[in-house]
Formats: structure tokens, sequence, C-alpha cells
């Protein structure tokens, strides 16, 4: 049973258009979450977290936002840039306590064109 | 760099042959965690390490799989007899380790073992 889920295998925008990475969960225990991007044959780079005590979290171009209730949260990237090309991975872990461990979804690839 | 390094970037062995991979973490941190990732899926998670001590390992770790931390800095990780379905990207993070208040890993660049 997936905790973490990424519907969308793909996505494509426009070079200075927004792009929009969604992500949803079904664990309650999840209190905190993260975006990593990862490029062809290297290990994922992290990008933005978000803590559950929180709704948006910025940092340059990107944004995270998370709402609870619905268990989802969504990752925008403004502008896009033809260098945020790689595949988006969502994360969640629970910090009460334990390892920590985080739990990926399947990954999103985003293309940005020029 | 001070960065999370792994070692080797790529494996080939046949089947039955054992295996062995390095992670050496940030130098700070204290928490290290390996994960397998195979195509099309997102990193899961294999085992973690609070220093010296493993404290969790997944179900999806079998008994030919053994990881080691000793005295708290580099880890291997260990496949026996290994099998085609191994195959996979063996990727390791650390963390500073900040319970209750998030916890940021950082990846290496993996080790992509093929068993033929």
């Amino acid at each position: 049973d997936q905790q973490v889920k990424q519907n969308s295998p793909s996505l494509s925008v426009q070079e200075g258009r927004i792009s929009i990475l969604n992500c949803d969960y079904t664990n309650s225990m999840f209190d905190y979450f993260l975006w990593y991007k990862k490029y062809p044959a290297e290990g994922p780079t992290f990008l933005i977290s978000i803590s559950s005590i929180k709704d948006k979290n910025e940092d340059g171009r990107f944004t995270v936002f998370l709402n609870k209730s619905a268990k989802h949260l969504s990752l925008h990237i403004v502008p896009s840039q033809p260098g945020d090309s790689a595949v988006y991975f969502c994360a969640a872990s629970g910090t009460q306590g334990g390892s920590e461990k985080l739990v990926f979804g399947k990954g999103t690839k985003l293309t940005v064109n020029p | 760099d001070t960065g999370v390094s792994q070692d080797p970037r790529h494996k080939i062995t046949k089947r039955g042959q054992n295996v062995t991979f390095r992670c050496d973490p940030i130098s700070e941190h204290n928490r290290l965690y390996w994960y397998r990732q195979t195509l099309g899926q997102g990193p899961e998670f294999l085992t973690y390490f609070q220093n010296e001590a493993q404290l969790e390992k997944s179900r999806l770790l079998s008994d030919r799989f053994s990881a080691e931390r000793p005295k708290g800095s580099f880890s291997t990780l260990e496949i026996q007899r290994t099998e085609q379905g191994d195959s996979a990207m063996y990727l390791c993070a650390s963390s500073l380790g900040s319970s209750g208040r998030g916890n940021e890993q950082f990846f290496g660049p993996g080790t992509r073992l093929t068993v033929l």
C-alpha cells in the first residue's frame, strides 16, 4: 500500500511559466514533508521541506504548500527554467521518535521546454 | 567535497557472488540511512544507524543483507549470494538527526548494482 503518491508520472511546461507538482499521503503519522530533485545517475538532492505545523514554505523560486485536512502537498516552481528538468520526489516522515525514515512517492518527471 | 560519498559508483557481478558497498556520510552527521531504488520507483528504506547502533531494519532487508557502521563513521552494506532481483541503485543518506524538528537527509550519488 503506497503511503505517498505522486499521481502524475510526467509534466511538461514552458520556460518562465509555473510548474506545479502534486503529492498525496495517507498516513496521519507523517508530520514532515520534503521534496527532492534527481538527475539521472545521481542521488536525490534536497530542495525544500515543510513541517505539519505550517501550510507554506518558500525558498527562492520554490514554494511548498501543505493541506493537512486533504493530506495533500504541492511544489510550485516559479519561474520554471530548463535546468529544472529532472525527476521530483515527494517524501514524508514521522518525527516523533524512531528512525524518521523517509517514505517516497514514485516521482514526477518535469520537462521545462525553452 | 563535504557531501556524502559512496564507493563504488557501479558494480557488475554474477549471480551468487558477494558484494560490499561503502558509504562515507557528512562528517558531523550521526544518522545514516541506506535506501534502494529500482526503475520507476522512489527510494525505499532499508536500514538506519544512529552513530554505530543499527536501530531499524526494513522487511526488505533479507538475511542475505548485512550493514555495519563501526565507530559511527563510514558504513558498509554487504549482499551475500546476490540474485538478479538485487539489481538496483543503492543510496546512502546522512542527517544531523533533530527528532521532532525535521530530518533533512542528504544523499550520496549511489552505487548502481547489476547482477548478471
